[in-house]
């Protein structure tokens, strides 16, 4: 099956920092992926559609220059949470569609516990 | 904009009986159906999906029902059983399916008592 790995699991950082997670699809090639961020307790929020090779698409509200998506190759997308504060705090998941499922399945990462102290 | 309701936010159930969680959507160009079981801390998975040309779909306890006409679709669970304790989401794909872009509901914590 479709598998897709993030790293790192969980960070824990300063305030002010920048933070880098990456998402890979392990075993087939993801033109498209998404990130979502997810508080406690609450729903999966789509935070951005990364494309390789293209610019991100950003959801509504979601700061382009705060979350900076880069998607370089086609197995690896990266998030960065820039200048991180308390309220980024979060779990933050990617997931991808392996291009020949045909079926539009997502396929999730464990999810990356982000704390900001 | 678009949006998927999700209901009941919190069920619990004896362990042998039925579940049912149930979802309406907003966009009419919403094609595709899928519900993801989450466990704490863990990534969700997707247990089963349903596409719009079909009305019902099942895979042994677990049961998917779309009504297009309502923009209702729900899930069924058969002799729910401990291990199907988890939050449940429910997810419509925005627009047509072919961007692959989904809205999720807000999700249902499901307990199964022993």
């Amino acid at each position: 099956g479709a598998v897709v790995s993030q790293h790192p699991s969980w960070v824990i950082c300063k305030s002010g920092t920048s933070v880098k997670i990456e998402c890979r699809s392990l075993d087939f090639q993801a033109t498209t992926m998404f990130w979502y961020r997810q508080f406690p307790k609450q729903s999966l929020m789509l935070m951005a559609t990364s494309n390789e090779g293209s610019k991100a698409t950003y959801e509504q509200g979601v700061e382009k220059d705060k979350f900076l998506i880069n998607h370089a190759s086609l197995t690896l997308s990266t998030l960065t949470v820039t200048s991180a504060h308390p309220e980024d705090s979060s779990f933050y998941i990617c997931s991808a569609i392996p291009p020949s499922s045909g079926r539009n399945e997502q396929f999730f990462g464990p999810g990356t516990r982000l704390t900001v102290l | 904009g678009e949006n998927v309701e999700q209901h009941p936010s919190t069920l619990s159930v004896q362990e042998g009986d039925s579940a049912v969680i149930k979802c309406t959507y907003s966009d009419s160009a919403s094609n595709y159906f899928p519900w993801y079981k989450q466990e704490l801390g863990k990534r969700p998975q997707l247990i089963i999906d349903i596409r719009s040309n079909v009305g019902e779909k099942k895979d042994q306890r677990i049961a998917v029902t779309l009504n297009k006409t309502a923009k209702h679709f729900s899930l069924h669970i058969t002799e729910t059983q401990p291990e199907d304790s988890a939050v449940y989401f429910c997810a419509a794909s925005i627009g047509s399916s072919n961007t692959g872009k989904l809205i999720f509901g807000q999700g249902t914590t499901l307990q199964v008592k022993p």
